[in-house]
């Protein structure tokens, strides 16, 4: 595709539910990367993939996150049993190499109620 | 204490105006340093990208790095409505990739 797609855009979600974020990169692109922004904070990385592997899961804030990347393509973050402090929007970014420019999804909007 | 800080703002300038924006960091090991601008419910796009100390201009934007005092700025002349976003000072170790460390970012206002 053109550029970085994310669905959902928006997502709101009762405490307590699993939920699945999903990531499509622009074509081509060998890595990929997950960040989250809270309201009124700066972008926090969470995790990044080099084709389908992750050297670095350093930055999921607990277990009840997980991502997995297949075919080298698209992308899923999920996120078991969610809590209120989960509520922010997950960004997703892709480059053509690790040291190259990444280009920024939309994000996904996630309320937990 | 956060890695990179940054003026949350708002900042509210008159059309026209040079703007500066700053971030501090503490982590001595960042090398590469960029400036993100992003618009209400979009995602950051890169603006400016400097590797070490010195200045970086391109157009109406400079970049500036001053490492020996952590400290860096993107200053944006003659400022128009259209500048009128929040701008994410962000940061990176050689070797990391695009694991980025971002400020809070600066909201800024531009009137006409």
């Amino acid at each position: 595709g053109a550029g970085v797609s994310q669905s959902p855009s928006n997502k709101v979600t009762e405490k307590g539910k699993d939920v699945e974020l999903r990531c499509d990169p622009i074509s081509g692109h060998t890595a990929l990367y997950w960040y989250r922004q809270s309201l009124g904070q700066g972008l926090e990385f969470l995790i990044y993939f080099q084709g389908n592997s992750a050297p670095d899961k350093s930055g999921l804030p607990s277990d009840r996150f997980s991502a997995e990347r297949t075919g080298g393509s698209v992308s899923t973050l999920t996120i078991q049993r969610t809590q209120q402090e989960d509520s922010a929007v997950y960004l997703c970014a892709s480059s053509l190499g690790t040291e190259l420019e990444a280009f920024f999804g939309q994000g996904t909007r996630l309320t937990v109620v | 204490q956060k890695e990179v800080e940054q003026d949350p703002g708002p900042l509210s300038v008159p059309e026209g105006a040079i703007v500066s924006l700053n971030c501090t960091y503490s982590n001595s090991a960042f090398q590469y340093f960029m400036w993100y601008r992003q618009y209400s419910r979009k995602g950051p796009e890169l603006l400016m990208y400097t590797y070490s100390s010195g200045n970086k201009e391109d157009g109406r934007f400079t970049a500036q790095v001053d490492k020996s005092s952590k400290y860096i700025s993107l200053f944006i002349r003659d400022s128009q409505p259209s500048d009128s976003a929040t701008y994410l000072c962000a940061m990176k170790r050689p070797g990391a990739g695009n694991m980025l460390t971002f400020g809070g970012g600066t909201r800024l206002m531009v009137k006409p």
